[in-house]
């Protein structure tokens, strides 16, 4: 099955600093990449998505680069601000439906802006 | 729309007793899961259902089972509870193919004492 490996797992940056989180997965068949982000206390909630058929996508200070030679994903924050500190987690998919439904997720990055 | 809910948000057993989660959505959607989530281990998908009816096993299924008859409702079951499952339980649904937005409930912590 599909193996998503996240690093880092805990990242503390400064307000306005940039913060990049990667992930690699291990099915070649994975075509769908989403990011989710815990609050403390929270659900996970969608922030970005990418398909293998684009290479980058962009939503305000929030970016994702997929290489899929190489088999990894990276997420991307800009000008990070307090309420971007939270748990990130990257997932990896063969898209579609029925059985190929699951998606897997990696282990979590705890990003922390400091003030 | 309420989303996907769960009930209760706290539970606490005793090893060996059963109990179920349950979950709902008002969306809609043919797709339901549960997840664990655990310190520094991500989430784990449990079990999962692509329809009424249709149920299938995820990465962790050992010690619940699950069903689905209706749309709108996929309750999980602990059959006999033990510490191991000390947990955070989500679930979560999304319509059609996987390149839909994946949607969580609140989350229920369960301690198993």
């Amino acid at each position: 099955g599909e193996n998503v490996e996240q690093h880092p797992s805990t990242l503390s940056v400064q307000e306005g600093d940039s913060a990049v989180i990667k992930c690699t997965y291990s099915d070649s068949a994975s075509n769908y990449f989403p990011w989710y982000k815990q609050e403390l206390g929270k659900r996970p909630q969608l922030i970005i998505d990418i398909r293998s058929n684009v290479g980058e996508k962009k939503d305000q200070r929030i970016a994702v680069t997929l290489n899929k030679t190489a088999k990894h994903f990276s997420l991307h924050i800009t000008e990070t601000q307090p309420e971007d500190s939270a748990v990130y987690f990257c997932a990896a998919s063969p898209g579609g439906g029925g059985s190929n439904y699951k998606l897997t997720f990696g282990k979590g990055t705890l990003l922390t802006v400091n003030p | 729309n309420a989303g996907v809910t769960q009930t209760p948000k706290f539970q606490v057993l005793k090893t060996g007793q059963s109990m179920t989660l349950q979950c709902a959505q008002d969306m809609n959607h043919e797709y339901m899961s549960w997840y664990r989530q655990d310190p520094g281990m991500g989430l784990r998908l449990i079990h999962y259902s692509v329809g009424a009816g249709i149920t299938d096993q995820g990465e962790v299924p050992n010690g619940y089972n699950v069903s689905r008859s209706t749309t709108e409702d996929f309750p999980l079951r602990l059959l006999s509870a033990a510490p191991s499952q000390t947990s955070v339980y989500f679930c979560a649904s999304r319509k059609g193919t996987a390149y839909n937005e994946q949607f969580f409930g609140p989350g229920t912590r369960l301690t198993v004492l």
